[in-house]
């Protein structure tokens, strides 16, 4: 069965740096585009990023563009999300997702802290 | 951005009630492949969310058939027939149709 395993979470002070990390199994990894989605304590949800499974296709959303970075090894069957340039407002859970445009399966989520 | 927009944001239901959650979207979302990316997802408490319905009515594997979608254009609706305990939590539409792909703001069922 499809497993997406996220980890790297934790408390970080506004301007540092963090990489997540998500350990995926149970499907090719490699065939499969992957997605960041995140959620603020108390909140909804929003979608972050995308990469496709060659890694040729990635797209971020205004808030984290240039700030955040998705990429993926596929002989790990990992994906990353680096975080530059933190500030309290990325504060939330952030989710390992499968599918793009389609979200199928979900991790259980990291929680990043953004605070001095 | 498409605003995905709920309602209502709060649903008491009584047990064994149905109940109907609206979400409308700020503009088409049919892609260019002809499919309508409009996804449904259940959170329940403490938990990741969890995909119900993809594409308008395609309802996911090992879930009740109580849950079902329809819609098109901008008018879409998920619908829980027979409410049970277990249904309580926050429920969300979603477009995967243009990017940045956008949640509604979330509906929370609980019982009366």
């Amino acid at each position: 069965q499809v497993q997406l395993v996220e980890s790297g979470g934790g408390l970080v002070k506004p301007g540092g740096s963090l990489r997540l990390s998500c350990a995926a199994s149970g499907f090719t990894f490699s065939d499969s585009y992957m997605n960041w989605i995140r959620q603020a304590p108390g909140s909804g949800l929003e979608w972050l990023s995308y990469i496709s499974g060659s890694s040729s296709d990635t797209n971020y959303a205004d808030s984290v563009k240039g700030r955040f970075t998705i990429s993926r090894d596929n002989a790990k069957n990992s994906l990353y999300l680096q975080m530059d340039s933190l500030r309290a407002e990325d504060t939330a859970v952030y989710y390992c997702v499968r599918h793009a445009r389609l979200a199928a399966y979900w991790g259980q989520g990291t929680l990043v802290t953004v605070s001095s | 951005d498409v605003v995905m927009t709920q309602s209502p944001l709060s649903l008491p239901v009584t047990l064994g009630q149905s109940a109907s959650i609206s979400c409308r979207p700020s503009q088409s979302i049919v892609y260019s492949d002809g499919n309508t990316y409009l996804n449904w997802f259940q959170q329940r408490p403490g938990q990741s969310p969890r995909r119900l319905i993809y594409k308008v009515s395609n309802r996911d594997s090992g879930v009740p058939d109580r849950f079902s979608g329809s819609g098109s254009g901008t008018d879409f609706t998920l619908k829980i027939s027979r409410v049970e305990a277990e249904d309580v939590g926050v429920y969300y539409c979603m477009q995967g149709t243009h990017w940045p792909w956008t949640f509604g703001q979330g509906t929370k069922v609980d019982i009366k």
